[in-house]
């Protein structure tokens, strides 16, 4: 079995701030790692992926997470953000064995001018 | 541009009358999921395909269906919709790279079912 949990439901930033979402997870066997977006009224878009190797992953949008194996943690993090960022995001596990996903509650972004 | 599309975009439907929700891609992926999303919440996966192999999730409801007549194509059935149907419906589709890992699921704008 697998869980993800994201630590936060709302997060409100300012404009060029830097933000940091949490996720952690667990699970009984190896899992890849994810982060997805979803604007409003569209379905998810992959922000980055941790499947094996480096532990600070880059993903589209300025967006970055660090994998952190004895915490069992992938948080995402960017270091400037803007209004566009403003949407939901969601941590996913998934299976290595199995491909079937586990999504988080899911965090809203706002970010404020 | 390789996609997942999903028809129709808003879907209203009756009480109780069957409908029917469609996911085309053109990604050739083996996988096809589809997921249930209710205001604010996670996406919550009702059924996936392995190439014809139907896996249905333990708690997914009797009134929800799927077909998948061919590797592009997915249906979404609800025999009977009731008010607690109302929501987001998302396709997603997968496929197993080289090494044997997992790519990460691609997803359709989706459906969002009312019920009146």
């Amino acid at each position: 079995a697998q869980s993800v949990t994201q630590l936060d439901s709302q997060v409100p930033v300012f404009e060029e701030a830097p933000v940091e979402l949490r996720c952690n997870y667990s699970s009984s066997v190896s899992v890849y790692l994810f982060w997805y977006v979803q604007y409003p009224n569209q379905g998810l878009q992959l922000l980055l992926k941790y499947l094996s190797g480096s532990t600070l992953v880059k993903g589209i949008n300025g967006f970055e997470a660090e994998f952190n194996k004895s915490q069992t943690s992938f948080h995402l993090r960017k270091p400037s953000v803007h209004i566009s960022d403003t949407a939901e995001y969601f941590c996913a596990v998934t299976n290595t064995n199995a491909g079937k996903s586990t999504f988080g509650d899911g965090t809203t972004l706002t970010v404020k001018p | 541009d390789a996609m997942v599309i999903q028809n129709p975009r808003y879907q209203v439907t009756q009480f109780g009358k069957p409908v029917t929700l469609s996911c085309s891609q053109t990604l050739n992926h083996n996988v096809m999921y589809w997921y249930q999303q209710k205001s604010s919440q996670a996406p919550k996966l009702l059924f996936h395909y392995y190439d014809k192999d139907f896996n249905n999730e333990a708690d997914t409801p009797d009134n929800f269906q799927s077909r998948r007549p061919n590797t592009s194509f997915c249906f979404l059935d609800i025999r009977s919709p009731g008010l607690g149907d109302a929501a987001m419906y998302l396709c997603a589709t997968s496929s197993l790279w080289g090494q044997g890992a997992w790519q990460p699921q691609h997803f359709g704008d989706g459906t969002r079912l009312s019920i009146l």
